[in-house]
């Protein structure tokens, strides 16, 4: 079993909706979660990143973790064309530098 | 602000070549990490630096080598090629390890 499971996709959204983007993992030492961004043949953007359980808000971008449920989520409103890329979500342990990343998500956002 | 550059972009090899992989940052950003990114495995991490001098291993470390004795730049040296690290190559550098920002990645071809 993977540390981290994110399904591949594709998600295929029209423009405007919400989008719901999610990974879980097995590890409870995870302390650090992030998500990124990545266009093709381009290198990750950090969209956010966050410590605790709970949400984090960056404009239409909103990330959510469940510790006690060892999930995570990226919540993108008003969706737009552009927001089609790869989404990858990472996670650190507590103390440690090595990062691990889902498999990411491939979302598409239909005009 | 060129953030991070990496060169080459593109890099074809023969098996058993040494290769340098070059990655510099106009941040000085204390830390800074080597990835692969593959199908089928997504981003792995390979090595990673807290510091000038100071270096220590990832998720995939064998066949590789790094140094960092100015902050600015960490090269990957793949010692003797092989075709399984045929692969995209991403640097990445932040203020910390929650912060990881990628350069535009090199697209190695070991035939």
């Amino acid at each position: 079993q993977k540390e981290v499971e994110q399904d591949p996709g594709p998600l295929s959204v029209p423009e405007g909706a919400i989008v719901s983007l999610n990974c879980t993992y097995s590890n409870s030492a995870f302390q650090y979660f992030m998500w990124y961004r990545q266009y093709s043949r381009k290198g990750p953007e950090l969209l956010m990143y966050t410590y605790s359980s709970g949400n984090k808000e960056d404009g239409r971008f909103t990330a959510q973790v469940d510790k006690s449920s060892k999930y995570i989520s990226l919540f993108i409103r008003d969706s737009q064309p552009s927001d089609s890329a790869t989404y990858l979500c990472a996670m650190i342990h507590t103390g440690g530098f090595k990062t691990i990343f889902g498999a990411g998500t491939r979302l598409f956002v239909k005009a | 602000d060129a953030g991070i550059t990496q060169s080459p972009r593109y890099k074809i090899t023969e098996t058993g070549r040494q290769v340098t992989l070059m990655c510099h940052q106009t941040w000085s950003h204390s830390y800074m990490f080597w990835y692969r990114q593959d199908l089928g495995h997504g981003l792995r991490l390979i090595y990673y630096s807290a510091a000038a001098d100071i270096t220590d291993k990832g998720e995939v470390p064998d066949g590789y080598v790094v140094s960092r004795s100015k902050t600015e730049n960490f090269p990957l040296t793949l010692e003797s090629a092989t075709r399984s690290q045929t692969s995209v190559y991403f640097c990445a550098a932040g203020t910390g390890k929650e912060t990881q920002y990628f350069g535009p990645g090199t697209r190695l071809l070991v035939l």
